[in-house]
Parts: C-alpha cells; sequence; structure tokens
C-alpha cells in the first residue's frame, strides 16, 4: 500500500561505482522528482518528470541520469559516484505539475566510501 | 525566483507549551504555500497548505499556518505540543506557473518533558 516507495534504503558503495535508485508511485500522479538532502538537511530539486517528460534539469552533474520507463517510475542512475554525492535522495510524485504537494519515498541513504 | 527563509534553524519547547515556527518567503508573483513534516530516517509528509481562500489553514495534529501577505510570511503554530512532534519542519513556496517546491532550510522541533 506504499505510495512512493524506493530501493534500495541504504546504499553503500566506493568511489568511481555506478549506481541505480529505483522509485515506484501507485498514486496515479503524473509528475514525478528526485531530490537530494545534504547533511545539513538541505532540500534541492535535481529533476522533474511529467508523463514520461524532463521539465526540470537543474544544475546537476551528468554523471546524474534519470529514467522514467512508465509514468509510475523514475529512476536514478549516478556514474563514477564522488564522495561528494554521499546525501539522502528523496523521490516524490504529485498530481499534477502546478500547485499539487508533493508525496515522498522514505528516502535513499547514499554513503560513498 | 522564489525563495524560503527559515529563521530558526532549532527551537526547543517544552511539552504542552505553544509553539510557533517561522516561514518568511519571496515571490514577486502568486504563491502557494506549504508546511511539511519529516520524522528521523524518514520521508517528508504534508502537515498543510495554503492555495487560496481563507488565510487561516489548518493540518493534521493539530497545526494551523496563517498566510499574511503584507508581511509575506506564512508561520506554523501548534498550541500544545507533544513529545512526537519532535521532527524537522519545512516550509515550501509554490510560484504560481512554476512547477517546482523550494524548501526552506528545516527548523529541528525539539519536544522536551
Amino acid at each position: 500500500d506504499t505510495a512512493v516507495s524506493q530501493t534500495p534504503k541504504y546504499l553503500v558503495t566506493q568511489m568511481g561505482n555506478d549506481k541505480s535508485i529505483k522509485c515506484e508511485q501507485n498514486l496515479g500522479h503524473d509528475t514525478m522528482y528526485w531530490y537530494k538532502q545534504d547533511s545539513k538537511k538541505f532540500l534541492k530539486i535535481m529533476f522533474s518528470y511529467n508523463n514520461k517528460e524532463l521539465i526540470i534539469n537543474e544544475t546537476v552533474p551528468n554523471r546524474f541520469s534519470p529514467k522514467s520507463p512508465d509514468k509510475a517510475h523514475l529512476n536514478l542512475h549516478i556514474n563514477s559516484l564522488e564522495l561528494g554525492d554521499s546525501a539522502v535522495y528523496f523521490c516524490a510524485s504529485s498530481q499534477t505539475i502546478y500547485n499539487s504537494p508533493l508525496h515522498f519515498g522514505n528516502g535513499t541513504r547514499l554513503t560513498v566510501t | 525566483a522564489q525563495s524560503v527563509t527559515q529563521l530558526d534553524s532549532q527551537v526547543p519547547v517544552f511539552e504542552e507549551a505553544p509553539v510557533e515556527l517561522r516561514c518568511n518567503y519571496s515571490s514577486s508573483v502568486s504563491v502557494y504555500l506549504f508546511w511539511y513534516v519529516q520524522y528521523p530516517n524518514q520521508g517528508l509528509q504534508l502537515l498543510l497548505k495554503y492555495l487560496s481562500g481563507s488565510t487561516l489553514v489548518k493540518g493534521i495534529n493539530g497545526f494551523e499556518a496563517e498566510f499574511n501577505k503584507s508581511q509575506t510570511s506564512f508561520h506554523l503554530r501548534k498550541p500544545s505540543v507533544h513529545i512526537s512532534d519532535t521532527a524537522e519542519y519545512f516550509c515550501a513556496v509554490l510560484n504560481s506557473g512554476y512547477s517546482t517546491l523550494t524548501f526552506g532550510k528545516g527548523t529541528m522541533l525539539l519536544v522536551s518533558p
């Protein structure tokens, strides 16, 4: 019954590796997002997809590549991981692009060693 | 552009005392405003939202907030807090016509017995 689910919950990996985080929502929402929360709890938008189309692509290294195979899924692939990528990554969804509240997943804590 | 300022990074309070968490925003157009709560090791959960209409909005868990356009504020209040209210609280703003939320840096509410 989880509305927005992301896996894995924890991810520990070494510098230079490639990893993916998966996200699925069962709310029938049109829009999905990836947010990054740093160690000071600051939340920053990374990407936003609406009906599988990329609409927001903030200043994020191109080592980060989102993929949306369908409206209910938005995965995040990260190449050549760096120490500074360590953070909690949150997936979220909203009914529409505009003025709809976000529904968040429980986050993926990525630790790069 | 839109931005949010949460002046207090931490607010300690005793159980059953009232609390106010401050939020100020800047925007050149109409806004939608939100408060989210993040419990430890969890994703963000919507507490309440202001989209239009009455400036006093009520949310879950006994919280309420008042939209003050002249002071560009959206402060969160609760008349009597519980230990279980201990969490990080985020204010967020969305310009009408803009597609992503901008979050404040969060306020940690610490409720002690």
